[in-house]
């Protein structure tokens, strides 16, 4: 049962154009999603985060949009850039529990 | 200040045989969480320490896997009788409160 998907396993996007990364869940009762992104051989790290009572947050080159009627989060890059180039991770956290719950990852690439 | 650290960095072992895998959360943090990362997969959530509470053990995929955090601190991750499933990406991480957890670098078991 997975309750957070990410269905595009991989991006790859111009160095300077915008990359949109897609995240799905069927969970309704996420308090808060968060974004993570890693590197090869790293952990991940946390990038951001909107809290479920939100539609958007913006954070430099970073925005992420939540659509609660149709479940679906998705991270905008702005401009894209080569040092972009991770996995990233959209994640839906309840507080009653204190847990995250992880999708499968997309891979980005952008090309200089 | 320092990170989360995992110790070893990678590990190989034999099947049928025990690991044991290290993690030192940030200092401070109450929170300790174990997940995994199969080959092309997401982050599996595998078990939680919060405080002295009851660690939430739901996400253990059998028996042969144990954690303890000791003093409240440092955690080991215990696979008992490997087997070439168990082979992953052993992701620790830790958090003061709320949604945002702090990874380690991860330790990579491969089972021979």
């Amino acid at each position: 049962d997975q309750q957070v998907k990410q269905n595009s396993p991989s991006l790859s996007v111009q160095e300077g154009r915008i990359s949109i990364l897609n995240c799905d869940y069927t969970n309704s009762m996420f308090d808060y999603f968060l974004w993570y992104k890693k590197y090869p051989a790293e952990g991940p790290t946390f990038l951001i985060s909107i809290s479920s009572i939100k539609d958007k947050n913006e954070d430099g080159r970073f925005t992420v949009f939540l659509n609660k009627s149709a479940k679906h989060l998705s991270l905008h890059i702005v401009p894209s850039q080569p040092g972009d180039s991770a996995v990233y991770f959209c994640a839906g956290y309840k507080a009653a529990g204190n847990k995250l719950t992880f999708g499968g990852g997309t891979r980005v690439l952008v090309k200089p | 200040g320092a990170g989360v650290s995992q110790s070893p960095s990678n590990k190989v072992t034999e099947k049928g045989k025990d690991v044991e895998l290290r993690c030192d959360p940030i200092s401070g943090h109450t929170a300790l969480y174990w997940y995994r990362q199969s080959l092309g997969q997401g982050l599996e959530f595998l078990i939680y320490f919060q405080g002295n509470s009851a660690p939430d053990k739901s996400g253990l995929p059998s028996d042969r896997f144990s954690a303890e955090r000791t003093g409240g601190s440092v955690s080991t991750l215990t696979i008992q009788r490997t087997q070439q499933e168990d082979s992953a990406v052993y992701l620790c991480a830790s958090s003061l409160a709320g949604n945002e957890q702090y990874f380690g670098p991860g330790t990579r078991l491969t089972v021979t």
